[in-house]
Protein backbone atom coordinates (compact mmCIF):
# COMPACT_ATOMS: atom_id res chain seq x y z
CA UNK A 1 0.00 0.00 0.00
CA UNK A 2 0.75 3.66 -0.57
CA UNK A 3 1.74 5.61 2.24
CA UNK A 4 3.16 9.35 3.02
CA UNK A 5 4.61 10.06 6.04
CA UNK A 6 5.25 13.61 7.44
CA UNK A 7 7.76 13.01 10.66
CA UNK A 8 7.26 16.64 12.45
CA UNK A 9 3.94 16.85 14.36
CA UNK A 10 4.89 20.33 14.57
CA UNK A 11 7.62 22.64 14.21
CA UNK A 12 7.73 26.77 14.93
CA UNK A 13 9.81 29.49 13.76
CA UNK A 14 10.52 33.25 14.24
CA UNK A 15 9.10 35.23 11.49
CA UNK A 16 11.34 35.74 8.61
CA UNK A 17 13.69 32.72 9.30
CA UNK A 18 13.61 29.72 6.70
CA UNK A 19 11.62 26.47 7.56
CA UNK A 20 11.51 22.87 6.09
CA UNK A 21 9.37 20.38 6.45
CA UNK A 22 10.01 16.48 5.81
CA UNK A 23 8.24 14.19 3.92
CA UNK A 24 8.69 10.71 2.67
CA UNK A 25 6.46 8.34 0.75
CA UNK A 26 6.10 4.64 -0.43
CA UNK A 27 5.49 3.68 -3.96
CA UNK A 28 6.04 1.40 -6.83
CA UNK A 29 5.12 3.91 -9.32
CA UNK A 30 7.17 5.34 -11.56
CA UNK A 31 4.70 8.23 -12.22
CA UNK A 32 2.88 10.11 -10.05
CA UNK A 33 2.42 13.47 -8.62
CA UNK A 34 3.24 15.31 -5.28
CA UNK A 35 1.60 18.21 -3.75
CA UNK A 36 1.64 20.33 -0.44
CA UNK A 37 -1.59 21.71 0.87
CA UNK A 38 -1.85 23.97 3.64
CA UNK A 39 -4.82 24.57 6.29
CA UNK A 40 -5.46 27.34 8.15
CA UNK A 41 -7.27 27.93 11.00
CA UNK A 42 -10.50 28.00 8.44
CA UNK A 43 -9.81 24.58 7.82
CA UNK A 44 -10.13 25.36 3.98
CA UNK A 45 -7.06 23.69 1.84
CA UNK A 46 -5.34 25.54 -0.22
CA UNK A 47 -2.32 24.00 -3.17
CA UNK A 48 0.66 25.46 -2.11
CA UNK A 49 2.67 23.14 -4.50
CA UNK A 50 2.89 20.55 -6.98
CA UNK A 51 5.42 18.39 -8.00
CA UNK A 52 5.57 15.95 -11.74
CA UNK A 53 7.48 13.08 -10.76
CA UNK A 54 8.91 12.33 -14.77
CA UNK A 55 10.20 16.28 -14.10
CA UNK A 56 13.48 16.34 -12.64
CA UNK A 57 13.37 20.03 -11.69
CA UNK A 58 12.07 21.05 -8.38
CA UNK A 59 9.14 23.20 -8.45
CA UNK A 60 9.28 26.32 -7.18
CA UNK A 61 6.25 28.80 -6.08
CA UNK A 62 7.29 32.57 -4.65
CA UNK A 63 8.28 31.95 -1.25
CA UNK A 64 8.03 28.14 -1.36
CA UNK A 65 10.06 25.32 -2.98
CA UNK A 66 10.70 21.81 -2.67
CA UNK A 67 13.44 19.53 -2.74
CA UNK A 68 12.28 16.33 -4.57
CA UNK A 69 14.47 13.32 -4.48
CA UNK A 70 13.04 10.37 -6.30
CA UNK A 71 15.25 7.74 -5.50
CA UNK A 72 14.87 8.69 -1.77
CA UNK A 73 11.10 9.36 -2.23
CA UNK A 74 11.56 12.30 -0.23
CA UNK A 75 9.83 15.21 -1.14
CA UNK A 76 10.28 18.11 1.56
CA UNK A 77 8.75 21.96 1.46
CA UNK A 78 11.20 25.14 1.65
CA UNK A 79 9.78 28.08 2.97
CA UNK A 80 11.77 31.53 2.51
CA UNK A 81 11.59 34.40 4.67
CA UNK A 82 8.47 33.39 6.67
CA UNK A 83 5.40 35.17 7.31
CA UNK A 84 2.67 35.18 9.83
CA UNK A 85 0.76 33.88 7.62
CA UNK A 86 2.15 30.85 6.80
CA UNK A 87 0.99 29.48 10.00
CA UNK A 88 -1.28 26.95 9.55
CA UNK A 89 -1.54 23.18 9.19
CA UNK A 90 0.67 22.04 5.95
CA UNK A 91 0.15 18.09 4.07
CA UNK A 92 1.87 16.29 1.80
CA UNK A 93 0.17 14.22 -0.26
CA UNK A 94 0.89 11.59 -3.30
CA UNK A 95 -1.21 10.75 -6.60
CA UNK A 96 -1.54 7.63 -8.26
CA UNK A 97 -2.12 5.97 -10.96
CA UNK A 98 -6.08 5.57 -9.86
CA UNK A 99 -6.38 9.05 -8.92
CA UNK A 100 -6.68 8.79 -5.55
CA UNK A 101 -4.92 11.11 -3.42
CA UNK A 102 -3.19 9.85 -0.46
CA UNK A 103 -2.65 12.59 2.36
CA UNK A 104 0.11 12.34 5.12
CA UNK A 105 -0.80 13.35 8.86
CA UNK A 106 -0.01 17.04 8.72
CA UNK A 107 2.35 19.30 10.08
CA UNK A 108 1.81 21.93 12.46
CA UNK A 109 4.05 24.92 11.25
CA UNK A 110 3.38 28.17 13.63
CA UNK A 111 5.41 31.70 12.67
CA UNK A 112 6.40 33.52 15.99
CA UNK A 113 6.33 37.63 15.75
CA UNK B 1 -18.24 32.29 -9.51
CA UNK B 2 -18.76 30.36 -6.37
CA UNK B 3 -16.18 27.92 -6.69
CA UNK B 4 -17.04 24.59 -4.75
CA UNK B 5 -20.04 24.60 -1.90
CA UNK B 6 -20.75 22.28 0.66
CA UNK B 7 -24.11 22.13 3.08
CA UNK B 8 -24.70 21.65 5.74
CA UNK B 9 -21.97 23.78 7.70
CA UNK B 10 -22.53 21.19 10.67
CA UNK B 11 -24.68 19.03 11.24
CA UNK B 12 -25.38 16.81 14.36
CA UNK B 13 -27.03 13.34 13.78
CA UNK B 14 -28.03 10.42 16.12
CA UNK B 15 -26.69 6.78 15.59
CA UNK B 16 -29.01 4.80 12.79
CA UNK B 17 -29.96 8.50 10.96
CA UNK B 18 -29.13 8.90 7.24
CA UNK B 19 -28.79 12.43 6.03
CA UNK B 20 -26.92 13.49 2.83
CA UNK B 21 -24.30 15.74 2.43
CA UNK B 22 -23.88 18.28 -0.70
CA UNK B 23 -21.47 19.06 -2.99
CA UNK B 24 -21.99 21.52 -5.87
CA UNK B 25 -19.23 23.10 -8.22
CA UNK B 26 -19.50 25.58 -10.82
CA UNK B 27 -16.23 25.20 -12.85
CA UNK B 28 -17.61 22.43 -15.04
CA UNK B 29 -14.81 20.52 -13.30
CA UNK B 30 -15.29 16.52 -14.24
CA UNK B 31 -12.90 15.12 -11.31
CA UNK B 32 -14.60 15.48 -7.81
CA UNK B 33 -14.33 13.68 -4.51
CA UNK B 34 -14.86 13.32 -0.97
CA UNK B 35 -12.42 13.30 1.73
CA UNK B 36 -12.79 12.85 5.37
CA UNK B 37 -10.77 14.37 8.16
CA UNK B 38 -10.34 13.29 11.61
CA UNK B 39 -8.38 14.65 14.16
CA UNK B 40 -3.91 14.09 13.77
CA UNK B 41 -4.53 12.43 10.49
CA UNK B 42 -4.61 13.68 6.94
CA UNK B 43 -7.61 13.23 4.39
CA UNK B 44 -8.93 10.07 3.77
CA UNK B 45 -10.47 9.62 0.18
CA UNK B 46 -14.50 7.99 0.81
CA UNK B 47 -15.66 8.03 -2.94
CA UNK B 48 -14.63 10.32 -6.04
CA UNK B 49 -15.99 10.56 -10.02
CA UNK B 50 -14.21 11.35 -12.88
CA UNK B 51 -17.30 12.63 -14.90
CA UNK B 52 -20.99 12.05 -15.01
CA UNK B 53 -22.67 8.47 -14.30
CA UNK B 54 -18.93 7.45 -12.90
CA UNK B 55 -18.23 6.98 -9.50
CA UNK B 56 -15.71 5.00 -7.52
CA UNK B 57 -14.61 3.92 -4.20
CA UNK B 58 -11.70 5.63 -2.48
CA UNK B 59 -9.86 4.19 0.72
CA UNK B 60 -12.57 4.64 3.18
CA UNK B 61 -16.33 3.77 1.49
CA UNK B 62 -17.85 1.78 3.54
CA UNK B 63 -20.95 3.47 5.13
CA UNK B 64 -21.48 5.63 2.12
CA UNK B 65 -23.09 5.78 -1.12
CA UNK B 66 -22.51 8.56 -3.83
CA UNK B 67 -24.39 9.50 -7.24
CA UNK B 68 -23.06 11.63 -9.99
CA UNK B 69 -26.23 12.18 -12.23
CA UNK B 70 -24.73 16.01 -13.24
CA UNK B 71 -21.28 17.49 -13.65
CA UNK B 72 -21.76 20.07 -11.22
CA UNK B 73 -23.24 17.76 -7.98
CA UNK B 74 -21.69 15.21 -5.88
CA UNK B 75 -23.99 14.59 -3.05
CA UNK B 76 -22.14 11.63 -0.12
CA UNK B 77 -24.86 9.94 1.47
CA UNK B 78 -24.37 8.55 5.33
CA UNK B 79 -27.00 5.28 4.94
CA UNK B 80 -26.83 4.72 8.71
CA UNK B 81 -24.93 7.22 10.83
CA UNK B 82 -22.14 5.60 13.43
CA UNK B 83 -20.29 7.52 15.70
CA UNK B 84 -17.40 6.31 13.93
CA UNK B 85 -18.77 8.57 11.23
CA UNK B 86 -18.15 11.47 12.89
CA UNK B 87 -15.57 13.86 10.94
CA UNK B 88 -15.07 17.10 8.88
CA UNK B 89 -16.37 15.75 5.37
CA UNK B 90 -14.79 17.96 2.43
CA UNK B 91 -15.76 17.88 -1.06
CA UNK B 92 -13.04 18.78 -3.72
CA UNK B 93 -13.27 19.43 -7.37
CA UNK B 94 -10.76 19.62 -10.15
CA UNK B 95 -10.55 19.92 -13.81
CA UNK B 96 -9.02 16.64 -14.26
CA UNK B 97 -7.73 14.36 -11.82
CA UNK B 98 -4.02 14.76 -12.59
CA UNK B 99 -3.07 17.79 -14.63
CA UNK B 100 -4.95 20.18 -12.16
CA UNK B 101 -5.30 21.63 -8.87
CA UNK B 102 -7.77 20.59 -6.76
CA UNK B 103 -10.06 23.26 -5.07
CA UNK B 104 -11.39 22.06 -1.79
CA UNK B 105 -14.71 23.04 -0.58
CA UNK B 106 -14.94 25.14 3.26
CA UNK B 107 -16.08 21.31 4.56
CA UNK B 108 -19.09 19.87 7.00
CA UNK B 109 -18.40 18.87 10.27
CA UNK B 110 -20.84 16.40 11.47
CA UNK B 111 -21.18 14.77 14.52
CA UNK B 112 -22.92 11.43 15.19
CA UNK B 113 -24.24 10.59 18.75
Amino acid sequence: AQTVTQSQPEMSVQEAETVTLSCTYDTSESNYYLFWYKQPPSRQMILVIRQEAYKQQNATENRFSVNFQKAAKSFSLKISDSQLGDTAMYFCAFMDSNYQLIWGAGTKLIIKP
Amino acid sequence: NAGVTQTPKFQVLKTGQSMTLQCAQDMNHEYMSWYRQDPGMGLRLIHYSVGAGITDQGEVPNGYNVSRSTTEDFPLRLLSAAPSQTSVYFCASSLGPRQETQYFGPGTRLLVL
